[in-house]
């Protein structure tokens, strides 16, 4: 299957700093990315929809000014996490959609785990 | 909007004996539904999906899951379970045809005893 990669798998920053996290899809293209939040023991949280080339689109009540999201080529997203405070600690997952012969899936990066103290 | 309901949290079999993971889905048309495994601390992993070609849909891993409209159900099944299957699995729904955004169910646990 397509592989997604995401940089870093950990992040323990300081309270008030940003984070960014990166997302690639490594052997395909994709136009279409997405962030998902997930806390411990629960359930995969979509935050919001990356587009290649435009604006991303934000889940209601997904803060788009705290999570920036660009998009700037094919294969690679990023989210960056703007003025980290404790609550933004979570588990942090990206996706891609992967089109080819008639059928569409998502894959899933392995995630970044942030920390922030 | 599409979703999914998961109706065990937790699962527990021993090693050897079968596997059942429920899941029923709310439609309004004929969905894609899929299968994900997380395994602790890491990213999901694509189980299976249907996408209408086949009711009986086989995956990686000896699982498969079966799409039967008249229940709206997609259980995942597994007829002997190995240590390694303990995870988090997600049954997931694609929540319309006209985007591809995915709603997920709240998660199953399973456990396997030696």
């Amino acid at each position: 299957g397509a592989v997604v990669s995401q940089h870093p798998s950990r992040v323990i920053c300081k309270s008030g700093t940003s984070v960014k996290i990166e997302c690639r899809s490594l052997d395909f293209q994709a136009t279409t990315m997405f962030w998902y939040r997930q806390f411990p023991k629960q359930s995969l949280m979509l935050m919001a929809t990356s587009n290649e080339g435009s604006k991303a689109t934000y889940e209601q009540g997904v803060e788009k000014d705290k999570f920036l999201i660009n998009h700037a080529s094919l294969t690679l997203s990023t989210l960056t996490v703007t003025s980290a405070h404790p609550e933004d600690s979570s588990f942090y997952i990206c996706s891609a959609w992967y089109q080819r012969g008639g059928t569409d899936t998502q894959y899933f990066g392995p995630g970044t785990r942030l920390t922030v103290l | 909007a599409q979703s999914v309901t998961q109706l065990d949290s937790h699962v527990s079999v021993s090693e050897g004996t079968p596997v059942l993971l429920r899941c029923n889905y709310s439609s309004s048309y004929s969905p894609s539904l899929f299968w994900y495994v997380q395994h602790p601390n890491k990213g999901l992993q694509l189980l299976l999906k249907y996408t209408s070609e086949a009711n009986l849909v086989k995956g990686i891993n000896g699982f498969e899951a079966e799409f039967k409209k008249s229940e709206t159900s997609f259980h995942l099944t597994k007829p002997s379970a190995h240590m390694s299957d303990a995870a988090e699995y997600f049954c997931v729904v694609r929540t319309s045809s006209n985007d591809y955004k995915l709603s997920f169910g709240a998660g199953t646990t399973v456990t396997v005893r030696a």
